[in-house]
């Protein structure tokens, strides 16, 4: 079965500018995360989709971050504006049901702010 | 959710066992361990997950100490592609919130 999907791979952009990523997960996984992942650490889970509705968003930065999840598949991240700590990967990842036991992980979207 | 303490490196023999030890001595009766990696450049990867009776699959075993105060994952014949970060989490599988809470892990080398 095809992964979770998650473009761009990489990207590069000035402070205070925006920038969006997009994850497709596998189909039918009900649940969908984003994590933050900063060099040396574990991920952080920034956000949590159960089909279209947020379950959890306590850790997300919404003075800065937002996430959607239209129709219940594809999701986008978005950063407006992006601060010099924000250089992270972004990890996407689903799983079928929010208490399933096993979620899969797309490749990330390494950002860089400079 | 329970915090876990793993050891923040470890090498292993190529083909030998590799045994990584956790400790999540606060864990609750309801939660279930789980173990996933991450390959360098890579997203984790889900290994395998236990409640308190010892699990094995096609990549490694699980052994959950009879208190379920610790547990060590335990990778057969290490190869060189399971030098990778390790990852131990304590999270509720049951109904409700299901969340992954992840650490620093256990760097894993494989050497030759």
């Amino acid at each position: 079965e095809a992964g979770v999907a998650q473009s761009p791979r990489y990207k590069i952009i000035e402070k205070r500018q925006s920038v969006a990523f997009w994850c497709n997960p596998i189909s039918g996984h009900a649940t969908l995360y984003w994590y933050q992942q900063i060099l040396g650490q574990g991920p952080k889970l920034l956000i949590q989709f159960q089909n279209n509705g947020v379950v959890d968003d306590s850790q997300l930065p919404k003075d800065r971050f937002s996430a959607e999840r239209l129709k219940g598949v594809d999701s986008t991240l978005k950063i407006q504006p992006a601060k010099l700590e924000d250089s992270a990967v972004y990890l996407c990842a689903s799983s079928l049901e929010r208490w399933n036991t096993e979620a899969f992980f797309g490749q990330g979207t390494r950002l860089t702010v400079v | 959710d329970a915090k876990t303490t793993q050891p923040p490196s470890m090498d292993c023999a190529e083909g030998r066992a590799a045994n990584l030890p956790c400790n999540h001595s606060t864990i609750s009766g309801n939660e279930y361990v789980y173990w996933y990696r991450q390959i360098h450049s890579q997203g984790p990867q889900y290994i395998i997950h236990g409640l308190k009776n010892n699990e094995t699959n096609e990549m490694a075993s699980l052994i959950i100490t009879e208190d379920r105060k610790s547990s060590t994952l335990i990778l057969p014949h290490a190869t060189l592609r399971d030098t990778a970060v390790y990852y131990c989490i304590v999270g509720k599988g049951g109904a409700g919130s299901y969340q992954l809470t992840f650490g620093k892990g256990t760097k894993l080398s494989v050497i030759p």
